[in-house]
């Protein structure tokens, strides 16, 4: 199945700093690159994605890029606050199957 | 939006004892049901992927016979932990892709996760 790597594991920014995610992905027939974030306990819930037509989207002070010719994308969050302290999940669909990167634990220090 | 739930969301048994968790698509229609299993601090695990009126299909590693999924309806698929053992005590999470889409979009619908303990 598809291989999915995400780094880094854990990252800790200082409030109003940039964090960036980035996933590289092996399954060249991917087309669709979502990023969700999972709150300690709670459901993974979808934050931003990307389709394989585009090279960037943006919602307010998130962002997420896409390089297809080198399988990676990478989530931007910037202007971090607290409230951004959370494990971030990218995936990588590919034919009826769904999986997860391995998560990076965001920490924004107040 | 779509919403998912499970039940139950907490269960604690004795090792050997079988549990049922059920994911239900309470507004939409789901064909397929994707089941996973998270331990603490780690990424969602795919299980296995559960299509309507058809067998599942496990990732390997995962057994079968171990993790029953049943798909019986558009709305309801179920994951039966049989003779549970310590080491199953985890956190399960399921998803469900709506029918109308024919492509993926934003249509993992995460349900809130059920926490076994067995001891």
């Amino acid at each position: 199945g598809e291989n999915v790597e995400q780094h880094p594991s854990t990252l800790s920014v200082q409030e109003g700093d940039s964090a960036v995610i980035k996933c590289t992905y092996s399954d060249s027939a991917s087309n669709y690159f979502p990023w969700y974030k999972q709150e300690l306990g709670k459901r993974p819930q979808l934050i931003i994605d990307i389709r394989s037509n585009v090279g960037e989207k943006k919602d307010q002070r998130i962002a997420v890029t896409l390089n297809k010719t080198a399988k990676h994308f990478s989530l931007h969050i910037t202007e971090t606050q607290p409230e951004d302290s959370a494990v971030y999940f990218c995936a990588a669909p590919t034919g009826n199957q769904f999986y997860f990167g391995t998560g990076t634990s965001l920490t924004v220090i107040p | 939006g779509a919403v998912v739930s499970q039940h139950p969301s907490w269960v604690i048994c004795k090792s050997g004892t079988s549990v049922k968790i059920e994911c239900r698509s309470l507004d939409f229609q789901a064909t397929t049901m994707f089941w996973y299993r998270q331990f603490p601090k780690q990424s969602l695990m795919l299980m296995a992927t559960s299509n309507e009126g058809s067998k599942a299909t496990y990732e390997q590693g995962v057994e079968k016979d171990k993790f029953l999924i049943n798909h019986a309806s558009l709305t309801l698929s179920t994951l039966t932990v049989t003779s549970a053992h310590p080491e199953d005590s985890s956190f399960y999470i399921c998803s469900a892709r709506a029918t109308t889409e024919v492509v993926w979009t934003d249509t993992q619908y995460f349900g809130p996760g059920t926490r076994l303990t067995v001891l």
